[in-house]
């Protein structure tokens, strides 16, 4: 799995939209980029994923530089409840041979504050 | 609801004793793991299993045993415990056949062993 790299912490303002980046400069053709994210000590929670196109869901968007070697996971109007680590991982998908293991780094820690 | 259940959340014991924590998915997913978190070293995977009777070692796991005879459940056994795995325990499952995108994981059990 390529490695991933994230800043340790960030800050938001409630409402406002919360940017983290996420850099995978060695990220291969068949690895995707995954977002999850913890809320102290629960379980990870998975939040999106993508390939090379941008993705959005109910819960956030990730847009993907044209040459896949960062990434951006945008939650559009953050909350209280957003606080939490966010992990940005890269990792190729299963086929039916293989189980790919999913790698957490240290992660960012997002304080959205009131 | 789709849910990984893991038991107990919280448990203290002693070094030595035999323990067994349980993990129970109701999505019918193939694929499910088994990771400890420990502070400044993150998540790492302990053992996983494809399918049923299908099982392999992650990158933690001394110390552990694990079992798979029914698809939903996957506990994870400490034949005789010590404190070096004194932990937070997340068990996790997944589709399978590329799907691994998202993991769904248990609300954790803390351990200590003393």
């Amino acid at each position: 799995d390529a490695k991933t790299t994230q800043p340790p912490s960030m800050d938001c303002a409630e409402g406002r939209a919360a940017n983290l980046p996420c850099n995978h400069s060695t990220i291969s053709g068949n690895e995707y980029v995954y977002w999850y994210r913890q809320i102290h000590s629960q379980g990870p929670q998975y939040i999106i994923h993508g390939l090379k196109n941008n993705e959005t869901n109910e819960m956030a968007s990730l847009i993907i530089t044209e040459d896949r070697k960062s990434s951006t996971l945008i939650l559009p109007h953050a909350t209280l409840r957003d606080t939490a680590v966010y992990y940005c991982i890269a990792s190729r998908r299963l086929d039916s041979t293989s189980y790919g293991k999913l790698t957490f780094g240290q992660g960012t820690i997002l304080t959205v504050h009131p | 609801e789709a849910q990984v259940t893991q038991n107990p959340r919280y448990l203290i014991t002693v070094t030595g004793k035999k323990l067994t924590v349980t993990c129970s998915q109701n999505m019918n997913h193939e694929y499910m793991s088994w990771y400890r978190q420990d502070p400044g070293l993150g998540l790492r995977q302990i053992y996983y299993s494809m399918n049923v009777e299908v099982t392999d070692k992650g990158d933690v796991p001394e110390g552990y045993k694990v079992s798979r005879k029914e698809k939903r459940n996957f506990p994870l056994i400490l034949e005789s415990p010590s404190p070096n795995q004194t932990s937070l325990y997340f068990c996790a499952s997944s589709p399978g056949q590329g799907a691994m995108f998202e993991a769904f994981f248990g609300q954790g059990t803390r351990l200590t062993v003393v």
